[in-house]
Formats: structure tokens, C-alpha cells, sequence
């Protein structure tokens, strides 16, 4: 079946412009992470949803940052205003939750390369 | 919090050398531990995963892992490496709801022929 898709593969946008990032999950997955991996950096964690809601937006960087998930499927990343430190891979994962057998294994898509100029 | 250590960012190694991706974690209860492997211009899959049991666990492509609860660690191991091996492998550690996880920087292996 397919797997975690996302969109657009690659994004380059002006400073202070908002921009908006879709993935899309694996089907019955009610679990999807979002996470940033900069440059010679780890994946850094930035919000889970377990369905439509998400427990804890902690992991968000600043208050440009949101995200939402409607259907319990497809999610999407807002950055507003961006800045040039938000340049980064913003990489998308889902999985079965605990609840429905899941192990904790997360399935990634490809990403979205976002350069701010 | 948890957190976790990649010391090393990039280990060369010969072709059917054997070696060790070095994983430490920090954290004041229970975790599940995984390791992520990247290849060139694809995306993260799981290697293998420890969420209890024995603490030896065997992944893919002949890698495996020991969980090593007093010395918080959790090393990558494979005894003889390929050059399609060569990759970013990233360590991984989740509280038990799955709810967050935490990765490491990531440790390059450059195997060489």
C-alpha cells in the first residue's frame, strides 16, 4: 500500500511569508509526529496528534509554529512569518497508536526541504 | 526529560569489518529504544526496536542491539559490514505511550572497500 506522503517535496520561500506543509498518512494510522532535522542535526520532535488532537505542543519552536489534523488523516504544518533559521527537512511519520497493537514503529515520508531566503 | 547521545558523528570503516554505533540515553523512567537507519536520499526506516524482553534484539540487514539498562545504553552492532551499509543511523527512545520521541544526531557510517 502506499506509504506516508508529503507535500511539496521542496519549498522555497521569502522571509516573513507564511508557508504550509501536508502529509499525508498511512491509512488506519492514528498516530502522526512531526519533526525538523536541520542540517547536521538530529530529527528534533516538534508535535504529536493521536487522531485529530495533540496532547502537547510543547515541542513547537515558537508560536509561528501550529499545526492541525482534520479527519484523523491528513495534517498540516504552518510556519508564519518565516524566518531564516526555519530552514530545515520537515519530515512526517505516522503509526498505529498503542491502543490499536502499535509497537511504536513510525514510518516516515520523504519530507519537505523548506529554505528560507 | 530524556534525551539522548550519538558520541560519534561519523565512523569509516573497511568493508567485513565488524562495528559498533555507540547509543546512550537519559531518562528517569522506563523507555522503549529504537534504531533508525537513513540511507542516501531515501527516508528513515526502523532497524530494530526494544521495547522489553530479552535485552539482545536482531534487526535487518544483520544488525543488532543490546539494551543495557545500568549503563543507559544502547549499541548498534553488526560483525561484518557491507558497503550497502553505508548510511545515517539514528538512535531513538519513546515513553511508553508513544506519545514523543526522542532522536539522537544521527552517526554516519562510511564503509569503504
Amino acid at each position: 500500500g502506499a506509504g506516508v506522503s508529503q507535500s511539496p517535496s521542496n519549498k522555497v520561500t521569502e522571509k516573513g511569508k507564511d508557508v504550509e506543509l501536508r502529509c499525508d498518512p498511512i491509512s488506519g494510522h492514528t498516530a502522526l509526529y512531526w519533526y525538523r532535522q536541520s542540517l547536521g542535526q538530529g530529527l528534533e520532535f516538534l508535535i504529536y496528534f493521536q487522531g485529530n488532537s495533540a496532547p502537547d505542543k510543547s515541542g513547537l519552536p515558537s508560536d509561528r509554529f501550529s499545526a492541525e489534523r482534520t479527519g484523523g488523516s491528513v495534517s498540516t504544518l504552518t510556519i508564519q512569518r518565516t524566518q531564516q533559521e526555519d530552514s530545515a527537512v520537515y519530515l512526517c511519520a505516522s503509526s498505529l497508536a498503542r491502543t490499536s497493537g502499535g509497537s511504536g514503529e513510525q514510518f516516515f515520508g520523504p519530507g519537505t526541504r523548506l529554505t528560507v531566503l | 526529560a530524556q534525551s539522548v547521545t550519538q558520541l560519534d558523528s561519523q565512523v569509516p570503516v573497511f568493508e567485513e569489518a565488524p562495528v559498533e554505533l555507540r547509543c546512550n540515553y537519559s531518562s528517569s523512567v522506563s523507555v522503549y529504544l529504537f534504531w533508525y537507519v537513513q540511507y542516501p536520499n531515501q527516508g528513515l526506516q526502523l532497524l530494530l526496536k526494544y521495547l522489553s524482553g530479552s535485552t539482545l534484539v536482531k534487526g535487518i540487514n544483520g544488525f543488532e542491539a543490546e539494551f543495557n539498562k545500568s549503563q543507559t545504553s544502547f549499541h548498534l552492532r553488526k560483525p561484518s559490514v557491507h558497503i550497502s551499509d553505508t548510511a545515517e543511523y539514528f538512535c531513538a527512545v519513546s515513553s511508553y505511550n508513544f506519545n514523543k520521541f526522542y532522536f539522537g544526531s544521527g552517526t554516519k557510517l562510511n564503509v569503504k572497500p
